[in-house]
């Protein structure tokens, strides 16, 4: 079974503070993606990488920057966070154009 | 501008009833057309996944259906169970467009007992 995992469910932070969110797959995927989740606006890419190191924005890239050092694991990073970044964050992983697998999420509330 | 538009935005059922949720999708060129299945607080998970060329699928009690002419598909699902409450999200895959997806709002759908 693929398995995507993300390092929180559930994240509380503060205006302006750095904000790292992680994502590692288990099935040697080259593709990663960060999307964010809010109601009514269905899910939006913010940054996706086809291999290590390589990077390009989706749709919302404003606001985030996103690092691939090794294969399995994609950081989604806000510099500064802010209040209309609460949302729910989901990463996904896929090989060539197949299926994209979901991380169970990340539900992030900034203050 | 490509775009997937689901209806309704939410249904409530009663648990053993059918329903049928809608998408309509203006992406061109088409690749294919995934129905996901949402449950809360999880990421979403593929239930089915069509091509042009096919104009129907199942997977259990979820059918599939896709009219590449209107640009429709629905999901049915029959004999509804308590565990079929979720969201479920219609995504269409633009052709050579690399992983580019266009993600449909989602219907909420709640089955009570």
């Amino acid at each position: 079974d693929v398995k995507v995992t993300q390092s929180s469910r559930y994240l509380v932070k503060r205006t302006g503070e750095k904000v790292f969110l992680e994502c590692v797959q288990d099935m040697d995927h080259e593709n990663m993606f960060w999307y964010r989740q809010d109601p009514g606006l269905g899910l939006r890419l913010i940054y996706f990488s086809y291999d290590v190191k390589m990077k390009e924005k989706g749709d919302i890239p404003e606001g985030y920057s996103v690092s691939r050092e090794k294969k399995e694991r994609f950081s989604l990073i806000l510099e500064s966070a802010s209040t209309n970044q609460t949302s729910m964050y989901l990463c996904a992983s896929s090989s060539g154009y197949d299926e994209q697998y979901f991380g169970p999420g990340t539900r992030l509330t900034v203050t | 501008k490509n775009q997937v538009e689901q209806s309704p935005q939410s249904l409530i059922i009663l648990e053993g009833k059918n329903c049928t949720l809608q998408c309509n999708y203006t992406v061109s060129p088409f690749s294919n057309l995934r129905w996901y299945k949402q449950d809360t607080g999880r990421g979403p998970v593929s239930l089915t996944i069509m091509t042009f060329s096919e104009n129907t699928k199942s997977n259990g009690r979820y059918t599939a259906t896709l009219d590449a002419d209107t640009k429709q598909s629905s999901l049915h699902i029959t004999a509804s169970q308590l565990s079929d409450s979720a969201s479920y999200i219609c995504v269409v895959r633009v052709e050579n467009a690399g992983n580019m997806l266009t993600f449909g709002g989602g219907t909420r759908l709640m089955v009570k007992p």
